[in-house]
Parts: structure tokens; C-alpha cells; sequence
């Protein structure tokens, strides 16, 4: 059954760095997207992907994020200046199927 | 604003028994419905979608979709220890002014005890 790639699984990094958090979503699918899950909270909507742009994005996504499908298979999210609250689980989904997520860690 | 709305439990079900799981949402233009599985620090599963009114069965588990109550549910028959996790339901939904999302409830936290 085809599945969402998600890489690295866990990534540390300091304050004030830049972070690509990466997936490889179904290749046939046309909607993709990012969400995230701070610890004991609930999963919560970043951006779509839809046709190469971006179709819609929550608050949280502000001018810190950004998503590209560089290469047409591989779907980046971008956070440019990682804050402490940033740290959280990121997850990639391909329509309703999602990615086993990347953990990170803002120090 | 959408929204979908769980009990976040948690829910306490003796194994061998049936487990009974609710969600309520507000958007009208709603078309699919979804229930995922969380283990702690895992991303989430799916398990069941169900895109018309009635009910959807699946191996132990049966979904169920009301939408002129805006309900849908979970049931899963003969739980086991191994079912215990939070358990999303999830609506995707296409508005009139934005792009189709999924949107997820809280989620409820369900306990099978031996």
C-alpha cells in the first residue's frame, strides 16, 4: 500500500536556526499538506498544497513557514527562525493519509 | 468556523465489550468523515471512513454518519487491550471561500481494561 515519507523522524536544532522538514507524499494524490501536534494537544491544520501553490493556511503558518514541491515529488516545509514553540510533531499528509511525523526539538 | 467536536474522555471499556465513540461537527458542506487511531508519540492511523449516511462496517469496527444530526460515531466490537489510544475523528470539508482540509477533533481517550 503506498504510504507518506516523512524524514529526518526527530531533529534538535537552536533557536533562531532554520529547519527543511521533508516528505515524499502518494505520487498520484493532488492535495497535500502540514500539520502539527504540540505535545497532549490536538492536531492541528498548517497549510494545502494544491496544483503547486499554496491553497490555504491556518494562523499558525505565518511568515516563518513556508512549503515548496521543489522537484515535483518531494513536499518541504520550511521554518525559517525556529522559536522554542515550534517544538512539536510535524506531520505530512497525503489527502486523509498521513506521514509518521517528525519530532522537533527547538533548544 | 468549522468545527468537530469529541468527548476527550477518557473512556474506560471492558475488554470484550463494545466501545462506543462520538464526534459532532458544524459545517453543513461537509463530505467526508474519517476516524484515526493515536498511540502516544505516534502519527495518526486510519481506520474507518465513511462518506454517506448510515453505517460502514469494517472487521471489528463500524462507523456510523448521521448528517442531518451533524453526527458521526465508532463503534468497535469485542475491544481488546491493544485498541487503547486516543481515537480522532476528522471531517473534510470544502468551504465556499477556502480549500478542502481536514479538520480533527480533540480526540477521546480510550481505555480497555482486562
Amino acid at each position: 500500500e503506498p504510504e507518506v515519507t516523512q524524514t529526518p523522524s526527530h531533529q534538535v536544532t537552536q533557536m533562531g536556526q532554520e529547519v527543511i522538514l521533508r516528505c515524499v507524499p502518494i505520487s498520484n494524490h493532488l492535495y497535500f499538506y502540514w500539520y502539527r501536534q504540540i505535545l497532549g494537544q490536538k492536531v492541528e491544520f498548517l497549510v494545502s498544497f494544491y496544483n503547486n501553490e499554496i491553497s490555504e493556511k491556518s494562523e499558525i503558518f505565518d511568515d516563518q513557514f513556508s512549503v515548496e514541491r521543489p522537484d515535483g515529488s518531494n513536499f518541504t516545509l520550511k521554518i525559517r527562525s525556529t522559536k522554542l514553540e515550534d517544538s512539536a510533531m510535524y506531520f505530512c499528509a497525503s489527502r486523509e493519509h498521513f506521514g509518521s511525523g517528525t519530532r522537533l526539538t527547538v533548544v | 468556523q468549522k468545527e468537530v467536536e469529541q468527548n476527550s474522555g477518557p473512556l474506560s471499556v471492558p475488554e470484550g465489550a463494545i466501545a462506543s465513540l462520538n464526534c459532532t461537527y458544524s459545517d453543513r458542506v461537509s463530505q467526508s468523515f474519517f476516524w484515526y487511531r493515536q498511540y502516544s508519540g505516534k502519527s495518526p492511523e486510519l481506520i474507518m471512513s465513511i462518506y454517506s449516511n448510515g453505517d460502514k462496517e469494517d472487521g471489528r469496527f463500524t462507523a456510523q454518519l448521521n448528517k442531518a444530526s451533524q453526527y458521526v460515531s465508532l463503534l468497535i466490537r469485542d475491544s481488546q487491550p491493544s485498541d487503547s489510544a486516543t481515537y480522532l475523528c476528522a471531517v473534510f470539508a470544502t468551504g465556499y471561500s477556502s480549500a478542502s482540509k481536514i479538520i480533527f477533533g480533540s480526540g477521546t481517550r480510550l481505555s480497555i481494561r482486562p
